[in-house]
């Protein structure tokens, strides 16, 4: 099984930088994604990273340490937008399986 | 490119009724997942088709939940009959290989009373 931890909740200012943390424990590991969702809308693909090491994308950048079970991911020039859940999801490693395991979830409020 | 959609968008039932959902994915991606949020939890998995074949159904909680894809396009979920536990969002999402990202619909809020 696996079990996924990030806070349930952070604040930053419009225009500043924040990193959303998240913790993971599997049996198997098949990489890692950041999912970004709007209150009632579809979660969005932000990011994927299955080897160690930092993936810039944008404004948003996602890192990942397998040894420490532990990822995080980095939104710069804060807009109001970005005001959301941030989802982390790990998915595991098995024959046959690509299901993703996902955390509770970040709510992020950016504020002026 | 249209992207995952789902039907209804809300869904309200009495306890003891049946409801279907449906899934329609990105044309061309051949693998199909469902999800399901419950209130102040997680989103969890329930499970995978590849075309028409279920993958993995691992997380489908009971014999109540019944899912098809047959012709290895749109999708179906179907509670029967339904629990004030099955309340959530159910959300589909799909991807053209399984080492892909996966992209969700917008989900169906059903509830229960």
């Amino acid at each position: 099984g696996q079990n996924i931890d990030q806070p349930t909740e952070m604040t930053a200012t419009e225009g500043a930088i924040v990193q959303i943390n998240c913790t993971y424990q599997t049996s198997g590991f098949n990489g890692l994604f950041w999912y970004q969702q709007h209150a009632g809308e579809a979660p969005t693909f932000l990011s994927y990273n299955v080897l160690d090491g930092l993936e810039e994308k944008g404004r948003f950048s996602s890192f990942l340490s397998r040894s420490k079970g532990y990822s995080y991911l980095l939104l710069k020039e804060l807009q109001m937008k970005d005001s959301a859940s941030y989802l982390c999801a790990v998915r595991e490693a098995g024959a046959g399986s690509y299901q993703l395991t996902f955390g509770k979830g970040t709510k992020l409020s950016v504020i002026p | 490119e249209a992207g995952v959609t789902q039907f209804p968008s809300h869904s309200v039932i009495e306890k003891g009724q049946t409801v279907t959902l449906r899934c329609d994915p990105i044309s061309g991606h051949d693998n199909l997942y469902w999800y399901r949020r419950v209130m102040g939890k997680e989103i969890k998995f329930l499970l995978h088709f590849v075309k028409e074949s279920k993958q993995d159904e691992s997380g489908m909680p009971n014999n109540r939940f019944l899912a098809e894809r047959t012709g290895g396009t749109y999708s179906t979920l179907k509670v029967q009959p339904a629990e004030l536990e099955d309340s959530g969002v159910y959300f589909c999402a799909s991807s053209q290989e399984h080492t892909y990202e996966q992209y969700f619909g917008p989900g169906t809020r059903l509830t229960v009373t």
